[in-house]
């Protein structure tokens, strides 16, 4: 099994200022690595796959970037609907998908 | 518009069986690759099952021999049957459609609700 770790676990920042998530493979994956937000009592929402392409309706703040076994993502400038949780997730080794344990971003 | 609409959860006792059904509109189940993805209270996201747009059928080792995922065309309904249940798989299900592009793999999209299944005595 492939395992996702994420850093940090919590990422308190302002808004309007940039956010960088990171999504480390235990082995690795290409660029087949998708990113989600999930906000309280919300489906996840697809953000990012490909490691880098952002999915229909994704504003440009968002951005992914990494191949191989490291992978970030970055918003370029926080809105308030900005702050929830993040998850990557690996379909390298489809169909056993993985996900990472995520991140949430709190308001600084 | 593309949506999912779960059902079926509820409170259940270990051991015991339940369904939960997947109502597509928008698109067709049948011609989709098809997973759930489970969330247990306050934790991440794991996949469970995948049935592909031929019929085969993919489990994660947590569920497998316990649960089936089948889909009926005429209703356009993905359906996940969970047999012997633990207290472990407490967990709100999603299901969610594999975004595909000839083939390729472009995320899950879009989710359904959720659904809450409690496994308690």
């Amino acid at each position: 099994e492939i395992v996702m770790t994420q850093s940090p676990a919590t990422l308190s920042v302002s808004p309007g200022e940039r956010a960088t998530l990171s999504c480390r493979a235990s082995q690795s994956v290409s660029s087949n690595l998708a990113w989600y937000q999930q906000k309280p009592g919300q489906a996840p929402r697809l953000l990012i796959y490909g490691a880098s392409t952002r999915a229909t309706g994704i504003p440009a703040r968002f951005s992914g970037s990494g191949s191989g076994t490291e992978f970030t993502l970055t918003i370029s400038s926080l809105q308030s609907e900005d702050f929830a949780v993040y998850y990557c997730q690996q379909y390298n080794n489809w169909p056993l998908y993985t996900f990472g344990q995520g991140t949430k971003l709190e308001i600084k | 518009e593309v949506q999912l609409v779960e059902s079926g959860g509820g409170l259940i006792q270990p051991g015991g069986s339940l369904r939960l059904s997947c109502a597509a509109s928008g698109f067709t189940v049948s011609s989709n690759y098809m997973s759930w993805v489970r969330q247990a209270p306050g934790k991440g996201l794991e996949w469970v099952s995948v049935i592909y747009s031929g019929g085969s059928t993919y489990y994660a080792d947590s569920v497998k021999g316990r649960f089936t995922i089948s889909r009926d065309n005429s209703k356009n309904t993905l359906y996940l049957q969970m047999n012997s249940l633990r207290a472990e798989d407490t967990a709100v299900y999603y299901c969610a459609r594999e975004n595909r592009d000839y083939g390729d793999f472009r995320g899950f999209d879009p989710w359904g609700q959720g659904t809450l299944v409690t496994v308690s005595s």
